[in-house]
């Protein structure tokens, strides 16, 4: 099975060390997202990339946060200073290269980040 | 302010009968939408989509249906299983600059009793 992997799967830390996260997308897929989904919402869009390009960042991406994919393969979130309310699932999805179709993503199981 | 809303938090089903999920949007731009399944410790994983040139979608035991001008869809599993219990994450689309970065509203708890 090559789907989206993330890891870790699971991050505790303090408040104010700096984390970072990983995602490995489906390898022909050239579109990646991140999200964070917190406790009975749904996940809320945080950045994309298509190939190796940042083309959106939401507003909810504050300057601590900060998003790479070089060579347009894998990708990583690093937070800068972690505060409490970054406790959340972060999630990783990517979709396939073309502009009809259906607009489905493959999401990754996500690491839940507990900031203490 | 929610573009996409699912106002029932939770939604119980014996097993055999109809699932129905309900689903507001308030964009008029939306042009496709998607529901998503979502088990505990896992990612969503994608479900079944309509287009907004649709109104109604069918995949095996799921349908969807868009009623455009209420700005409404549902879902419906048809029979429930006790597998399809499960949160159900309804989002939307807009056409531009070929992102389709969804709008996700906050999902609808399922549980299905044998």
């Amino acid at each position: 099975d090559t789907g989206v992997s993330q890891n870790p799967r699971h991050k505790i830390t303090k408040r104010g060390q700096n984390v970072t996260f990983r995602c490995d997308p489906i390898s022909e897929h050239n579109r990646l997202y991140w999200y964070r989904q917190t406790l009975g919402q749904g996940p809320e869009f945080l950045t994309y990339f298509q190939n190796e390009a940042q083309l959106e960042k939401s507003r909810l991406l504050s300057d601590r946060f900060s998003a790479e994919r070089p060579k347009g393969s894998f990708s990583t979130l690093e937070i800068q200073r972690t505060e409490q309310g970054d406790s959340a699932m972060y999630l990783c999805a990517s979709s396939p290269p073309g502009t009809s179709g259906s607009r489905e993503q493959y999401f990754g199981p996500g690491t839940r980040l507990t900031v203490t | 302010d929610q573009q996409v809303k699912q106002n029932s938090p939770s939604l119980s089903v014996q097993e055999g009968r109809i699932s129905i999920l309900n689903c507001d949007y308030t964009n008029s731009m939306f042009d496709y939408f998607l529901w998503y399944k979502k088990y505990p410790a896992e990612g969503p994983t994608f479900l079944i989509s309509i287009s907004s040139i649709k109104d109604k979608n069918e995949d095996g035991r799921f349908t969807v249906f868009l009623n455009k001008s209420a700005k409404h869809l549902s879902l419906h599993i048809v029979p429930s299983q006790p597998g399809d219990s499960a949160v159900y994450f309804c989002a939307a689309s807009a056409r531009g600059g070929g992102s389709y970065i969804p709008t996700f509203g906050r999902g609808t708890s399922l549980i299905v009793h044998p």
